[in-house]
């Protein structure tokens, strides 16, 4: 079993939908918790960090479910631009250790 | 803000050759720098993690006397794969991370990776 797992998709959406990815990590020792956003040919860029109390940045929430050990975003009013590949991104060690594991990575295209 | 400097960004060279990667930090000291590799469609996988003074830190099935990493000072590390072959075509990935930044903030900061294709 992998220890990040995500829907690979792709999610083909047109815009002004909501999208939803979901992710599942299987050490239950993970402290940390992020997603990433990574375009074509390009290095990942960090989109926001995942608190158990749950978070929003303008149209992108994120919510972490420890018990479930379960990590979703969710993107409102999708744009254009939000097409590229969510990376759910955990790091099991605590923060002196910084190592990260990626997931998969679930594919968006957004399409007018 | 802290960046991460990655060079080359893009290789072509023939099976056998011997390739180096810098990644530098720009304006923060990294004593730890992290390699990851991914190959199309899949995600990072982290190769090693490169420790400044010592020894890198590999990731089971990573191969040391293929992948050489060396960290001599607190902003460059680099990453020479050795006699390349055609299976070693991929994008390689540095970070690094800043300890004056909060965790939550930034883990770590990204390279613009360095596409690696061998013929």
């Amino acid at each position: 079993r992998k220890e990040v797992e995500q829907d690979p998709g792709p999610f083909n959406v047109p815009e002004g939908a909501t999208v939803a990815f979901n992710c599942t990590y299987s050490n239950s020792a993970s402290q940390s918790f992020f997603w990433y956003r990574q375009d074509c040919r390009k290095e990942p860029k960090l989109l926001m960090s995942v608190y158990s109390s749950g978070n929003e940045d303008g149209r992108f929430t994120a919510q972490l479910n420890r018990a479930s050990q379960y990590i979703s975003l969710l993107i409102r009013d999708s744009k254009l631009s939000d097409s590229a590949t969510y990376l759910c991104v955990v790091n099991s060690g605590n923060n002196a250790g910084n190592m990260l594991t990626f997931g998969g990575g679930t594919r968006l295209m957004v399409k007018p | 803000g802290a960046v991460v400097s990655q060079h080359p960004s893009w290789v072509i060279c023939k099976s056998g050759t011997s390739v180096k990667i810098e990644c530098r930090s720009l304006d923060f000291q990294a004593t730890t720098m992290f390699w990851y590799r991914q190959f199309p469609k899949q995600s990072l996988m982290l190769m090693a993690t490169s420790n400044e003074g010592s020894k890198a830190t590999y990731e089971q099935g990573v191969e040391k006397d293929k992948f050489l990493i060396n960290h001599a000072s607190l902003t460059l590390s680099t990453l020479t794969v050795t006699s390349a072959h055609p299976e070693d075509s991929s994008f390689y990935i540095c970070s690094a991370r800043d300890r004056a930044e909060p965790y939550s903030n930034q883990p770590q900061h990204f390279g613009d990776g360095t596409r690696l294709s061998i013929l």
